[in-house]
């Protein structure tokens, strides 16, 4: 069965540098990958996805990732990070070819500083 | 305007209270899920359906039952609410294997 980690509970970062939230994920077959972010007493807002293609992928928001086949990692980025940025993100993993069924990661809770 | 949503947005009810979430989508999805949701924590599928008709248990074990007559409409249900239910639950609904999930706004349950 399909997996996903988020390996970092909290990332905090100052308004206007570079922001990394990582994922890592297991399947069997090939995955489809996806980012979402929640913001407070709302629903998962979908961010961007990857199926096949350019490994650097582009979202809302300013939002990109990059799909590392090697390292089994798709890590979402942002050149300079806002502090409405700040929210809680998700990534999540279909395996395509097996029961199609999409798995959450546990969320990283993301803090941009002024 | 294709959307997902759903209601109540927040609910506070006594103990052994019977319930219903609604959730309703206009997309015309075959797919819809229900997840729980501790604040802040991650998401515990509960209750999916790939149609009408169709329901299924999820991972995480729960008490509360769901139903699927119609395509755009996914109700879950529970007979006796109790406080270890208190919790948000959110709705999502996907059509394509390659589509992602959307989400409604979720459904903030408070039992006392």
């Amino acid at each position: 069965a399909q997996s996903v980690a988020q390996p970092e509970d909290q990332v905090n970062v100052a308004e206007g540098n570079p922001l990394t939230v990582k994922c890592t994920y297991s399947v069997s077959g090939n995955p489809y990958l996806f980012w979402y972010v929640q913001y407070p007493n709302r629903g998962l807002q979908f961010l961007l996805k990857y199926i096949t293609g350019d490994n650097l992928v582009k979202g809302s928001y300013g939002f990109e990732a990059e799909f590392n086949k090697s390292q089994t990692s798709f890590h979402l980025k942002k050149p300079s990070a806002l502090v409405s940025d700040s929210a809680l993100y998700f990534c999540a993993v279909r395996d395509i070819g097996n029961n199609n069924d999409m798995r959450f990661g546990a969320g990283t809770r993301l803090t941009v500083k002024p | 305007e294709a959307d997902i949503y759903q209601t109540p947005r927040y609910l506070v009810i006594g103990t052994g209270k019977k319930i219903t979430l609604e959730c309703s989508q206009t997309m015309g999805h075959d797919k819809m899920y229900w997840y729980q949701q501790d604040p802040g924590m991650e998401l515990h599928l509960i209750h999916y359906s790939y149609g009408v008709n169709s329901t299924e248990k999820g991972d995480l074990s729960s008490e509360s039952t769901v139903s699927r007559i119609r395509t755009e409409h996914f109700p879950l249900t529970l007979e006796s609410a109790r406080p270890s239910h208190t919790s948000q639950y959110l709705c999502a609904s996907s059509g394509q294997t390659l589509q992602e999930q959307f989400f409604g706004p979720g459904t903030r349950l408070t039992v006392l």
